[in-house]
C-alpha cells in the first residue's frame, strides 16, 4: 500500500464547475500538507500549503485537511480552462522527506 | 530573473551509455533535489543535497549518480546500470536547507529522457 493515494483521473469538467481533488494517506505522523500544480511538460509549482487540520482559502482555491480521516482535499471554485493541469498532493512529517501522490490530471472544458 | 534551469529539455540515451542532466539555480538555495516522474506514479526522490560537497540517496538512487561541487549546480548522471531510464526528470531547490517545516520546493522545467 502506498503512503499517499491519489486518483490519477483523468478528470474532465465544464468551465465554471466546482472541482474536488482528494488524497488519502496512511501515515498519521504527516503534519504538513501541500498541493502542487503542474502544467504539461513543466515543473510543479506550489499552490497551497496547510499545517495540521483545518481549511485554508486562497482566491478560488480551498485546501482542507481532515487528519482524523487521513484525508485531504483541494477545491477549485469557478473553474477556468487555465486550471487544466495535473494536481499533486504532497505531505511530510517533521523533518522527513516529502511524499507525493500520483497526481490527478484535470481538464476544464470551455 | 531567478530560477532553476534544466538542460537539455529532451535527451536520448543509447544502450550502455551514461548521460548527464544539468541543473543550475541562481536562487542561492542550499538544498537541491532530483526527482523522477513516471506516468501515474507521482514524483520519486533520486538524490538530494543539503550543502555543497554532500549528498544523500533518495528512494530510487540505484543507477544514478550526482555531484555537488558548487552551490548553484547539481548534475545528475544516468548510468548504464539504470535499466529503465525513460522518464521525466525534475530538479528542485529549496531554502532553508533540509526538510524545514515551511520548506517550499522550486522546480525546474524538467528533462525528458528516452532510450533509443
Amino acid at each position: 500500500q502506498k503512503e499517499v493515494e491519489q486518483d490519477p483521473g483523468p478528470l474532465s469538467v465544464p468551465e465554471g464547475a466546482i472541482v474536488s481533488l482528494n488524497c488519502t494517506y496512511s501515515n498519521s505522523a504527516f503534519q504538513y500538507f501541500m498541493w502542487y500544480r503542474q502544467y504539461s511538460r513543466k515543473g510543479p509549482e506550489l499552490l497551497m500549503y496547510t499545517y495540521s487540520s483545518g481549511n485554508k482559502e486562497d482566491g478560488r482555491f480551498t485546501a482542507q485537511v481532515d487528519k482524523s480521516s487521513k484525508y485531504i482535499s483541494l477545491f477549485i471554485r469557478d473553474s477556468q480552462p487555465s486550471d487544466s493541469a495535473t494536481y499533486l498532493c504532497a505531505m511530510r512529517s517533521g523533518a522527513q522527506k516529502l511524499v507525493f501522490g500520483q497526481g490527478t490530471r484535470l481538464t476544464i472544458n470551455p | 530573473d531567478g530560477g532553476i534551469t534544466q538542460s537539455p529539455k529532451y535527451l536520448f540515451r543509447k544502450e550502455g551509455q551514461n548521460v548527464t542532466l544539468s541543473c543550475e539555480q541562481n536562487l542561492n538555495h542550499d538544498a537541491m533535489y532530483w526527482y523522477r516522474q513516471d506516468p501515474g506514479q507521482g514524483l520519486r526522490l533520486i538524490y538530494y543535497s543539503q550543502i555543497v560537497n554532500d549528498f544523500q540517496k533518495g528512494d530510487i538512487a540505484e543507477g544514478y549518480s550526482v555531484s555537488r561541487e558548487k552551490k548553484e549546480s547539481f548534475p545528475l548522471t544516468v548510468t548504464s546500470a539504470q535499466k529503465n531510464p525513460t522518464a521525466f526528470y525534475l530538479c528542485a531547490s529549496s531554502i532553508p536547507a533540509g526538510w524545514a517545516t515551511n520548506e517550499k520546493l522550486f522546480f525546474g522545467s524538467g528533462t525528458q529522457l528516452s532510450v533509443l
